[in-house]
């Protein structure tokens, strides 16, 4: 089975800086994805940014990114120039592409992290 | 992008009554639907999939005859949470799969039994 960690449960930064989420987790498996997502006060679920195990090159979507450290089972979220509107939890997710039958799109996902920009 | 409505977005009831929360995919067909329990503050815990046609498979803790989910067709499923208590109160979120590893997320829905 999978785990997912999420060590940080709040974190604030200023506005316009940069902060990084820190996650890691476990699995036996050698191919799978990892997502970020964000979750504002609204609740919606929001896909920040996903990582295709296999692919060396860090995800990047505008001012987020990712340092994927495969060996050390390690996805890192990094926002920079950081904005009121990031204000939310966000969580780090696992799928496993190989689970067969109903398992397929299953996320593991981690305790998540409240995180406050502040003007 | 692919929208996933879900209804109602928030649900007071009785304890004792059944609530039924729908989950419908409006442009495209989801093979396979998630559907998820949320505490405050906490995190998403999966609580059983569904595939269109078959029975749901639930997670170990979760109680079968208390949440039904029902997936009839390729563009909706239903949980329904039988004889409510205040226990059930939480915030429940559905996902669909589309293809390959593209999940959708409905909007949620705020449980409270009174």
């Amino acid at each position: 089975a999978q785990t997912v960690t999420q060590s940080q449960p709040e974190m604030s930064v200023q506005e316009a800086e940069t902060v990084t989420l820190s996650c890691t987790y476990d699995t036996s498996e050698n191919n799978y994805y990892l997502f970020w997502y964000k979750q504002p006060p609204s609740r919606q679920m929001i896909l920040v940014i996903r990582q295709e195990a296999y692919k060396q090159q860090n995800a990047t979507e505008n001012r987020f990114s990712v340092n994927f450290q495969k060996a050390a089972k390690s996805f890192s979220l990094k926002i920079s120039d950081s904005q009121l509107g990031d204000t939310a939890m966000y969580f780090c997710a696992f799928m496993n592409p190989n689970a067969g039958g109903t398992s397929y799109g299953k996320l593991t996902f981690g305790q998540g992290t409240i995180l406050t920009v502040h003007p | 992008g692919a929208v996933v409505s879900q209804h109602p977005s928030r649900v007071i009831c009785k304890s004792g009554t059944s609530v039924k929360i729908e989950c419908r995919s409006l442009d495209f067909q989801a093979t396979t639907m998630f559907w998820y329990r949320q505490f405050p503050k906490k995190s998403l815990m999966l609580m059983a999939t569904s595939n269109e046609g078959s029975k749901a498979t639930y997670e170990q803790g979760v109680e079968k005859d208390k949440f039904l989910i029902n997936h009839a067709s390729l563009t909706l499923s239903t949980l329904t949470v039988t004889s409510a208590h205040p226990e059930d109160s939480s915030f429940y979120i559905c996902s669909a799969r589309v293809a390959g590893e593209k999940l959708f997320f409905g909007s949620g829905t705020q449980l409270s039994v009174l």
